[in-house]
């Protein structure tokens, strides 16, 4: 089961700073908090993955707190092109790499 | 750098039937994962190949589901026999070594179970 609890849906204007919040209160020590996004008829594609505090790269930012219970990724100035499901993973399977998606968070950006 | 080949794209056939579906890896990806994706909900781990052997398939339905991957390279997932209840997006993916978070998805069989 992923043990990930994010929002259903959000909306969004083009320009705009969406950040999409999952909480993961029991995060195990060793998980690391993985991103993806997938658009329609598409596979999912990694945007970026934390341990701790900050990570940003060309894509956007992911804020971690120091207890790790939540992340929240950051996407600037999203475009029409943004639309999309985001997924927070964290933990792991039996082969030890961070496999479990949840149901994500449909984010619609209008213009 | 060629991505993750999947075929067939499209699939329909009738509860009972049998279907295979294909996938071919980004070359030196060791790491092979099938997914079920239903309409509405996150992709699901079928199974999950370390070259050509099985490291989880403890959501596989072994009893009609079946996944090979000879030689470490492409690999099959077969269903026999096909239910309504496997209607959905069948995802390939895979990863390089060290870095399993990354993983690299095709674009998926969406196969429909009438």
């Amino acid at each position: 089961l992923a043990k990930t609890t994010q929002p259903i849906s959000m909306d969004s204007y083009e320009g705009q700073e969406v950040n999409i919040t999952c909480s993961h209160n029991n995060i195990a020590t060793n998980d690391y908090i993985t991103w993806y996004q997938q658009f329609p008829s598409q596979g999912p594609r990694f945007i970026i993955q934390g341990y701790k505090t900050k990570v940003t790269n060309e894509v956007a930012s992911l804020f971690i707190p120091a207890d790790r219970k939540s992340s929240t990724l950051s996407l600037p100035r999203v475009s029409l092109s943004d639309t999309a499901v985001y997924y927070c993973l964290v933990g792991v399977n039996q082969a030890g790499t961070a496999l479990i998606f949840g149901k994500g968070t449909t984010l619609s950006v209008s213009s | 750098e060629a991505g993750v080949a999947q075929s067939p794209r499209y699939k329909i056939i009738e509860k009972r039937q049998s279907v295979a579906f294909w996938c071919n890896p980004i070359s030196g990806h060791a790491t092979l994962y099938w997914y079920q994706q239903i309409l509405g909900q996150g992709p699901k781990l079928l199974i999950q190949f370390q070259n050509n052997g099985v490291v989880d398939d403890s959501q596989l339905p072994k009893d009609r589901f079946s996944a090979e991957r000879l030689k470490g390279v492409d690999s099959t997932l077969k269903i026999q026999p096909a239910k309504l209840e496997d209607s959905a997006v069948y995802l390939c993916a895979s990863s390089a070594p060290g870095t399993d978070y990354e993983q690299y998805f095709g674009p998926g069989t969406r196969l429909t179970v009438t």
